[in-house]
């Protein structure tokens, strides 16, 4: 599969504990998205990256949020201390140089 | 910042008959309208975009429309078929600091019933 690809693809944690996930974007592409879906919801923007530089985070990215794109090829969205309220669908996308993002299967996180 | 909004949020029509989903977006400096198509439990899949140089794009069965003046733009399904069940997403983006960053509507549920 050349597509997008995430992994956990699940993940079940407890209220005050970190998580980390990983995306890896199609090999050719340099701009990498990580959006937030919560049920009955479109995505939301979380933060973008295009090489290995973020250059956008939205507001919705509190500080307990970080993201990173060493070398910029693969992704990781960390979040500490996490609380309910973080429970979503956690979504990479990849792009070339123009044009929309091609999404990965998404991380489902459930915080007990 | 940008703000879209997409209606209806759920739409049944007969297998065969034709679909429209609607969306209006709020910043004028957008300029980039993708909709992606999202089965239960899967990613969502871009399906179309326009760009706001172009008024009218079409790929087979489906069709979008742009009208800048109005913010309006719109996804035209024809002869519908029981696999185009799922929901839609239409999302604004302005391009021009080089993101394509997307703002999403809140989705519509489109059921094709045989």
């Amino acid at each position: 599969d050349t597509g997008v690809s995430q992994n956990p693809r699940h993940k079940i944690t407890k209220r005050g504990q970190n998580v980390t996930f990983r995306c890896d974007p199609i090999s050719e592409h340099n701009r990498l998205y990580w959006y937030r879906q919560t049920l009955g919801q479109g995505p939301e923007f979380l933060t973008y990256f295009q090489n290995e530089a973020q250059l956008e985070k939205s507001r919705l990215l509190s500080d307990r949020f970080s993201a990173e794109r060493p070398k910029g090829s693969f992704s990781t969205l960390e979040i500490q201390r996490t609380e309910q309220g973080d429970s979503a669908m956690y979504l990479c996308a990849s792009s070339p140089e123009t044009g929309a993002g091609y999404f990965g299967p998404g991380t489902r996180l459930t915080v007990t | 910042g940008e703000n879209v909004e997409q209606h209806p949020s759920t739409l049944s029509v007969q297998e065969g008959d034709s679909a429209v989903i609607k969306c209006t977006y709020s910043d004028s400096a957008s300029n980039y309208f993708p909709w992606y198509k999202q089965e239960l439990g899967k990613r969502p899949q871009l399906i179309i975009d326009i760009r706001s140089n172009v008024g009218e794009k079409k790929d087979q069965r489906i069709a979008v429309t742009l009208n800048k003046t109005a913010k309006h733009f719109s996804l035209h399904i024809t002869e519908t078929q029981p696999e185009d069940s799922a929901v839609y997403f239409c999302a604004a983006s302005n391009s021009g600091a080089g993101s394509y960053q997307l703002t999403f509507g809140k989705g519509t549920k489109l059921s094709v019933i045989p």
